[in-house]
């Protein structure tokens, strides 16, 4: 079963507007990742969080994690219509294996 | 190489036919993952490795899917008689370990018709 659940399922905001995507998982968890998916083609690794982490930053991205809730978020600041894609959340949990969830489609509109 | 490669990149099997994808994980990474996406959702996991091991196969389908990663050749994904609901992009990532990042290829499109 998958791990990881994203919401909104879908978010439309306009250029230089913030966007924050959440996402909840279920049992406990050694690193948390997210990644970036362009029209259907691979997935682009953004910032991995360890459960021992409650931020981290990276450029205009800022991804918390809050293992009391088993929730993440992920805050893209000043969007641009690049930003435009589907956003995963990636759990690693003791088995090792990465799970995904549905993703959060992301619009910039320009 | 610098980059997971899959191949090939398209493929097209008519039903209750053999489709086997490839893919060649990034040099010195030990752990290998298959992931089938349906219609650009979520991606559902189906195995992984840890070198030529088999890690966790508990997201495939037992009956027609199977995988292996041997040494010094690509791992593969086999899907024998193929249906229609088989019809997705098939993904494969590498890492170095389960605390870093994986890299993903750009999948391999599955149509069966």
């Amino acid at each position: 079963s998958q791990q990881g659940e994203e919401d909104p399922q879908a978010l439309s905001i306009q250029e230089g507007e913030n966007a924050t995507m959440n996402c909840s998982y279920k049992t406990s968890i050694n690193n948390l990742q997210w990644y970036r998916q362009n029209s259907g083609r691979g997935l682009v690794h953004l910032i991995l969080i360890r459960s021992n982490e409650r931020e981290k930053h990276s450029g205009r991205l800022r991804v918390t994690l809050d293992t009391s809730k088993k929730s993440s978020s992920l805050l893209i600041t000043a969007s641009r219509a690049a930003d435009t894609a589907s956003y995963f959340c990636a759990t690693d949990a003791n088995n090792n294996d990465m799970r995904f969830g549905a993703g959060t489609r992301l619009t910039v509109k320009p | 190489g610098e980059e997971v490669a899959q191949t090939p990149k398209h493929l097209v099997r008519g039903e209750g036919q053999k489709a086997k994808l490839y893919c060649a994980p990034i040099k010195g990474h030990s752990y290998v993952f298959w992931y089938q996406q349906v219609l650009k959702n979520e991606f559902k996991f189906l195995i992984s490795f840890q070198n030529e091991n088999v890690f966790d196969e508990t997201g495939m389908p037992k009956e027609r899917f199977s995988a292996k990663c041997l040494p010094n050749s690509p791992c593969s994904l086999e899907i024998q008689a193929t249906k229609l609901e088989d019809s997705a992009v098939y993904f494969c990532a590498s890492s170095q370990s389960t605390a870093t990042e994986a890299f993903f290829g750009q999948g391999t499109r599955l149509t069966v018709v």
